[in-house]
C-alpha cells in the first residue's frame, strides 16, 4: 500500500541546519512534497520535487530524493525561530492523481 | 491568492448531535478534500470530491458523510457525533490533475465532542 513515514520530533539550535527525513513506499510516485504547518494554521506547500530529479534547491531549502532507497529529505539552512512548525512529507497517490498521501509530520523546534 | 475558508475555527458539540462543517474555496477548483489531523497520526483522508455531486471515500469514512451541491462548497457531516471524533478537521482544494497538483488548505476547525 501507500505509506509515508517520518520521525515525529526534531530539535535544532538557531543558526544550524535542520534535516527532516522521510521514507515512502510507492516507487512509482511522480511528485513528492513538503508541506509546512505553522501553529494554528492549515498546511501550506513549501516545495515539491518531480521523481526524475535528485535534488532541488530554493533559497535556504534543499530537497534530496533517493529513489533507490525511497528516501526524501528536506534541509533548511540557517534555521530561524520562524521555521518552527510541523513539516509534512507527502507523495502523490498512484490510485488517484488528485490524492496526496501525507506522513505523520515532524515537529521542528528551535533552541536559542 | 487562493482562499479556502472553513465555517468555524472552534466547535463544541455533545455526543449524539448532528454536526455540519462547511468549507468554501474561491478558485474554481474541481477537487475538494476533508482530512482529520490527530497528534502522531498526521493527516488522514475522510472523503474527497472531484466534481459537483461526486464523492469518494477516503481512508476513514466511517461515521462521516459529505455533500457537494455546488462546486465551491464541500460539507462534512457527522450524523451522530461521538467523543472519538474530537479532532482537528482540515479542508483542502486543488485544481485539475496535471502538473504538481498543489492542495490549498483552510485554517482548520477544532471540534470537541463532549
Amino acid at each position: 500500500g501507500e505509506d509515508v513515514e517520518q520521525s515525529l520530533f526534531l530539535s535544532v539550535r538557531e543558526g544550524d541546519s535542520s534535516v527532516i527525513n522521510c521514507t515512502y513506499t510507492d516507487s512509482s510516485s511522480t511528485y513528492l512534497y513538503w508541506y509546512k504547518q505553522e501553529p494554528g494554521a492549515g498546511l501550506q506547500l513549501l516545495t515539491y520535487i518531480f521523481s526524475n530529479m535528485d535534488m532541488k534547491q530554493d533559497q535556504r531549502l534543499t530537497v534530496l530524493l533517493n529513489k533507490k532507497d525511497k528516501h526524501l529529505s528536506l534541509r533548511i539552512a540557517d534555521t530561524q525561530t520562524g521555521d518552527s512548525a510541523i513539516y509534512f512529507c507527502a507523495e502523490r497517490s498512484r490510485s488517484s492523481a488528485s490524492k496526496i498521501i501525507f506522513g505523520s509530520g515532524t515537529r521542528l523546534s528551535i533552541r536559542p | 491568492d487562493v482562499k479556502v475558508t472553513q465555517s468555524s475555527r472552534y466547535l463544541v458539540k455533545r455526543t449524539g448531535e448532528k454536526v455540519f462543517l462547511e468549507c468554501v474555496q474561491d478558485m474554481d477548483h474541481e477537487n475538494m478534500f476533508w482530512y482529520r489531523q490527530d497528534p502522531g497520526l498526521g493527516l488522514r483522508l475522510i472523503y474527497f470530491s472531484y466534481d459537483v455531486k461526486m464523492k469518494e471515500k477516503g481512508d476513514i469514512p466511517e461515521g462521516y458523510s459529505v455533500s457537494r451541491e455546488k462546486k465551491e462548497r464541500f460539507s462534512l457531516i457527522l450524523e451522530s457525533a461521538s467523543t472519538n471524533q474530537t479532532s482537528m478537521y482540515l479542508c483542502a482544494s486543488s485544481g485539475g490533475q496535471g502538473f504538481y497538483n498543489e492542495q490549498f488548505f483552510g485554517p482548520g476547525t477544532r471540534l470537541t465532542v463532549l
